[in-house]
């Protein structure tokens, strides 16, 4: 099966810019997930979408990000405007359900960098 | 906020060595997964265990889940140049499907 397809995979901005980026996650996959990777860190979950719907964005920045699943397939995630603390790889995961042990697959990422 | 803290943080070892990489927490997870991420891509589900004291082995990789659920080890035997990447490890609570990722150990092996 195809895996979850992220682009652009590169991404460079000046601070305030805006920018977005898109996630395809696996074919009937209901969960999608959107995390931010900091160099060195481990990644932190930003939202969770089941279907077209917001499971959890506790940790999403609303503010100044803004995510949507509409048809409840793909979506996109926004940041305007971007900060110089938002340079990370941004990752897409998907999952079959969101429950139980369901395991995550992972894009490779948008790797952001704030000029 | 539930935290996993890696030890140790970066590690540089030679073929054939062995190693053990530690993942711990204050809290009670009910299961915990290993992943192994190398650069540019995105990280990949290496196992899941759930029950406290469970033990698996996947070919040099054999992972243990502490008896309280707040702890794991990964211990990698006779490691290859393969083996190098961020492994990191994520804890979930209850059912919820949310993941709670740890700081990351880099690991790499030279010849």
């Amino acid at each position: 099966e195809a895996g979850v397809a992220q682009s652009p995979r590169y991404k460079i901005i000046e601070k305030r810019q805006s920018v977005a980026f898109w996630c395809n996650p696996i074919s009937g996959h209901a969960t999608l997930y959107w995390y931010q990777q900091i160099l060195g860190q481990g990644p932190k979950l930003l939202i969770q979408f089941q279907n077209n719907g917001v499971v959890d964005d506790s940790q999403l920045p609303k503010d100044r990000f803004s995510a949507e699943r509409l048809k409840g397939v793909d979506s996109t995630l926004k940041i305007q405007p971007a900060k110089l603390e938002d340079s990370a790889v941004y990752l897409c995961a998907s999952s079959r359900t969101g429950t139980d042990n369901q395991p995550q697959h992972f894009g490779d990422g948008t790797r952001l960098s704030i000029l | 906020t539930q935290l996993l803290e890696q030890s140790p943080q970066f590690l540089s070892i030679q073929e054939g060595e062995n190693l053990t990489v530690y993942c711990n927490s204050s809290s009670v997870f009910s299961s915990l997964q290993w992943y192994r991420q190398e650069p540019g891509e995105g990280p990949v589900l290496l196992v899941t265990v759930v029950t406290g004291g469970e033990v698996k082995k996947l070919k040099r990789l054999t992972f243990q889940f502490g008896d309280a659920r707040k702890d794991s080890s990964l211990h990698i035997t006779a490691a290859q140049p393969g083996d190098t990447g961020l492994y990191l490890c994520a804890g979930r609570t209850g059912t919820a499907s949310k993941l709670t990722f740890g700081t990351g150990t880099r690991l790499q092996v030279t010849l």
